[in-house]
């Protein structure tokens, strides 16, 4: 339901970069980027109000983001790390709904 | 500061036994949000209910069913005559007012599991 997360696996090395993309359908304002982990449950990496703001989360180090535009929100390692190996979850929210978040389905990423 | 804290890490229940999932929260807001969100074994996060802080009226949905208390800080949900498809990881979420940032904060889950 309107949110597409690519891709949804990746395996990658130590040290090399990675983009995480996300992309929503439902035009609403909110976009978070969460990574979850075993026995810490979700946790906010960056979150973005408008397109061109962004702002931290509770886990931002290591990483960066880019909203785009007002649909794409993207998530980018610089510099891999075995710590970052996590489900990432991209979700959307809008003050006008009434659901709370919508999440993507996640994406799996590994870094050996 | 925000918080939500779920107990309890696992629970295992026989089918068609009622269980309940506790959730504790903290907040200094006076309007916030309590969400709680399905994730089975597939691993996509299923919203399943949002309750207002100025509505303490409890909230049935079929086998589901919401006890929200303000005077203890607990949003609690209960799954009567469980089936093994309620198999899963269940958060419970606060969240902030609309225009807010960084708008929830997940508990930590609570694995369920119904034994056939």
């Amino acid at each position: 339901a309107g949110i597409t997360q690519s891709p949804r696996h990746k395996v990658t090395e130590t040290g090399t970069p990675v983009t995480l993309r996300c992309h929503q359908t439902e035009n609403h304002r909110y976009m978070y980027w969460y990574r979850q982990d075993p026995g810490m449950g979700l946790r906010l990496i960056y979150y973005s109000a408008s397109e061109g703001t962004t702002d931290k989360g509770e886990v931002p180090n290591g990483y960066n983001v880019s909203r785009l535009n007002k649909r794409e929100f993207s998530l980018r390692l610089e510099s891999a790390a075995p710590s970052q190996t996590s489900v990432y979850f991209c979700a959307i929210s809008d003050p006008g709904t009434t659901g709370g978040y919508t999440f993507g389905s996640g994406t799996r990423l590994t870094v050996v | 500061a925000q918080k939500v804290t779920q107990a309890q890490t696992e629970i295992s229940v026989v089918e068609k036994e009622d269980v309940t999932l506790d959730c504790v929260y903290e907040t200094r807001d006076t309007t916030y949000y309590l969400f709680w969100y399905k994730q089975p074994p597939s691993g996509e996060l299923v919203f399943l209910i949002r309750r207002n802080s100025f509505d303490e009226q409890n909230e049935i949905s079929g086998r589901y069913s919401w006890n929200f208390q303000k005077s203890t800080s607990s949003f609690n949900f209960t799954i009567t005559a469980s089936q093994v498809v309620d198999s899963a990881v269940y958060f419970c979420a606060l969240g902030r007012r609309p225009n807010t940032g960084n708008q929830f904060y997940f508990g930590t889950g609570t694995s369920l599991t119904v034994i056939p």
